[in-house]
């Protein structure tokens, strides 16, 4: 089965804290491709990143870090000094094989970032 | 604006009426994907299209909803006969090829049935 498990639904956070947002995933598939997409306030999903299944190397991007284990088949993002501008739902999401578009998305996570 | 245009952003229907949904994907890409975000529910993919093909519809409800992307013009989700069960936020997305999971989202467009 493909899966995509966010166990976070909320959270909230006091600016500057740092914040990791879960995500474990299940797929049979070799080759897949693993995401997080931002949902701000106004609804439309913002793509922030891409990560395939033979590369297990974290990413920084900024305050935001990215962290892929297969081990533990889980992809979690890391904000650090968080704003309230990264108030939003998160979600991660899963393509298997070369499903390209055709996401499995998680539940998303609510962040709210309070000042 | 050059991003993925959707309208309506919100539309009210009556049970039994049809809901026709629109999509402009960003200029140069030719492929659309439309994704439903049903209350307490993520978002499920619905239909895959290229310019005049459906290439996969696996996540369409079997009746009462068909897509469409025509040479010429937005690409329409349509929804005949409305339930309550189908009030939810439509998401289109588009990719400039066939899209290795990059894509970008319109702001959707909320059905209310009522």
């Amino acid at each position: 089965a493909q899966k995509v498990t966010q166990a976070q639904t909320e959270i909230s956070v006091v600016e500057k804290e740092d914040v990791t947002l879960d995500c474990v995933y299940e797929t049979r598939d070799t080759t897949y491709y693993l995401f997080w997409y931002k949902q701000p306030p106004s609804g439309e999903l913002v793509f922030l990143i891409r990560r395939n299944s033979f590369d297990e190397q974290n990413e920084i991007s900024g305050r935001y870090s990215w962290n892929f284990q297969k081990s533990t088949s889980s992809f979690n993002f890391t904000i650090t000094a968080s704003q309230v501008v990264d108030s939003a739902v998160y979600f991660c999401a899963l393509s298997p094989g070369n499903q390209g578009g055709k996401l499995i998305f998680g539940q998303g996570t609510e962040l709210s970032v309070k000042p | 604006n050059a991003g993925v245009m959707q309208n309506p952003r919100h539309l009210v229907r009556r049970r039994g009426q049809e809901a026709r949904l629109r999509c402009s994907p960003m200029k140069g890409h030719s492929h659309v994907y439309w994704y439903r975000q049903l209350p307490e529910e993520g978002l499920k993919f619905m239909v895959y299209l290229q310019k005049e093909n459906i290439i996969d519809e696996s996540g369409m409800p079997k009746e009462r909803f068909s897509a469409e992307f025509p040479k010429e013009g937005p690409s329409i989700l349509r929804i005949q006969q409305v339930v309550r069960g189908d009030s939810a936020a439509y998401f289109c997305a588009s990719s400039p090829r066939q899209s290795t999971g990059e894509l970008f989202f319109g702001e959707g467009s909320r059905l209310t049935v009522l």
